[in-house]
């Protein structure tokens, strides 16, 4: 079965760095999204992208985080400048339609920054 | 009145036994309803879709009710390997991405 795939599995940087996450999505898939999960707390969306822009973002996607399609098959997260509270956990999903067909995630990518 | 909220457990239960799940949503506009069930430090992974008439999936059986804006999890005979935390999602229609509840844990024992 075709899967979502993220690296790196763990990624820990200093306060102030930049990081980029990486996700290859499904490739008949449309839609790709970013969520986040901090420890103990729920599921909660970054950003979605569709057709080489972003569609939708929250109000945690703020100037600091960016998403790239570089080369039509990888879907890339940036956090320009790390804060201690960016450590978590992001997961890479795509799907085929937007709401009406569920996600598929990645195993994520567990954020630490220290 | 929080977008998805669902009673965070944990439920512990006997190998056996019946369990249910509620989820609450508040957006009356909501199109879209899924379970997703999420292992320790996971990703979380589609359990069902749930469809307005309710939908069984072998010991799985989910059911809508739109009027009280309410969806729950049945699962039956619970296995060891039904331990995990259950993510009530909601999607609405329009620009508003997939909302998850915080999720409930289920933890059967032996």
């Amino acid at each position: 079965e075709p899967e979502v795939t993220q690296t790196p599995s763990h990624q820990v940087t200093q306060m102030g760095q930049e990081v980029i996450l990486r996700c290859v999505p499904i490739s008949n898939h449309l839609y790709f999204y970013w969520y986040r999960q901090i420890l103990g707390q729920k599921v909660e969306f970054l950003v979605s992208f569709y057709n080489n822009e972003i569609s939708e973002k929250s109000e945690i996607f703020d100037d600091q985080f960016s998403v790239e399609r570089p080369d039509g098959s990888n879907f890339t997260l940036k956090i320009r400048s790390t804060k201690l509270e960016d450590s978590a956990m992001y997961f890479c999903a795509s799907s085929y339609e937007e709401r009406i067909s569920p996600l598929h995630f990645g195993n994520g990518t567990r954020l630490t920054v220290t | 009145r929080k977008e998805v909220e669902q009673d965070p457990g944990p439920f512990n239960v006997p190998e056996g036994a019946t369990v249910a799940f509620n989820c609450t949503y508040s957006n009356s506009a909501s199109q879209s309803f899924f379970w997703y069930r999420q292992d320790c430090r996971k990703e979380p992974k589609l359990l069902m879709s749930v469809y307005s008439s309710g939908n069984e999936d072998g010991r799985f059986t989910a059911q809508l009710n739109r009027a009280s804006q309410y969806i729950s999890l049945l699962i039956r005979d619970s296995k060891l390997s039904d331990s995990a935390t259950y993510l009530c999602v909601v999607a609405a229609s329009g620009n508003t991405p997939l909302v998850f509840g915080k999720g409930t844990r289920l933890s059967v024992i032996a």
